[in-house]
């Protein structure tokens, strides 16, 4: 079993809603992230996850909130956002962290399908 | 922040000729690694290079990293329609403050192959 599943495919929400995306993983990976892809642009880093704890913050607007709450379980709470937020979040896992494999081979990253996001 | 430029942007093609991207940092790289995104899709791994110089080989993709771990590149020899997509390198950077350990994808190349 090498899949990222994320839920749901695709959600419109209102600014004024409350929402989470869904990610989940069973390859015993222990890193996870959350990417942001808007159209014809590369995907960029929001959050990551290491051991179940937050280890890199992107600098990533307060309403968006990230939760871990398993090593198999990735969530992105989103709360009052703006238009300009909607995109193709992308959720990936690895078995470490890249930091601790940097100049060793394997650790691949898998990526979920994404879920579409349009605010309005 | 560390950047991994990405040239060209878009690349147009006739089935059976040869695509190549290429990739470049300013600073050197720990790891390079290359997805391929298709239309609609999600990045999925292609590859990930380590050693200065290394060349690795899947069917029709050649991928290289330069010896001094600053550029990388794909090569793509006999394109085919299922070539189509979006491909992206991406870094990783050792000892770079907040970028340490993650991946700073370029830009990205649109290949599209005219059959």
């Amino acid at each position: 079993d090498t899949e990222v599943t994320q839920t749901p495919k695709h959600l419109v929400m209102g600014m004024t809603n409350k929402k989470s995306l869904k990610c989940e993983q069973h390859m015993g990976h222990r890193a996870m992230y959350w990417y942001k892809q808007k159209a014809k642009k590369p995907p960029e880093l929001m959050f990551v996850y290491s051991y179940e704890k937050l280890s890199i913050n992107e600098s990533v607007p307060s309403r968006f909130s990230p939760e871990c709450p398993n090593s198999s379980l990735l969530n992105l709470h989103l709360h009052a956002l703006q238009p300009e937020d909607s995109a193709l979040y992308l959720c990936a896992s690895s078995q470490y962290h890249l930091s601790l494999t940097s100049g060793r081979g394997g650790n691949t990253i898998y990526f979920g399908e994404g879920s579409w996001l349009t605010v309005v | 922040g560390q950047q991994v430029m990405q040239i060209p942007q878009y690349q147009h093609v006739q089935e059976g000729e040869d695509f190549t991207t290429y990739c470049n940092s300013s600073t050197t790289l720990s790891n390079i690694q290359w997805y391929k995104q298709r239309p609609g899709g999600h990045p999925v791994f292609l590859i990930q290079l380590v050693k200065s110089g290394e060349v690795k080989k899947q069917k029709r993709l050649t991928f290289q990293f330069g010896e001094a771990k600053k550029n990388s590149s794909l090569h793509i020899t006999a394109t085919q329609t299922t070539d189509v997509g979006t491909y992206f390198c991406a870094g990783i950077y050792l000892n770079y403050g907040g970028s340490q350990g993650n991946l700073i994808f370029g830009k990205g190349t649109k290949l599209s192959v005219k059959p």
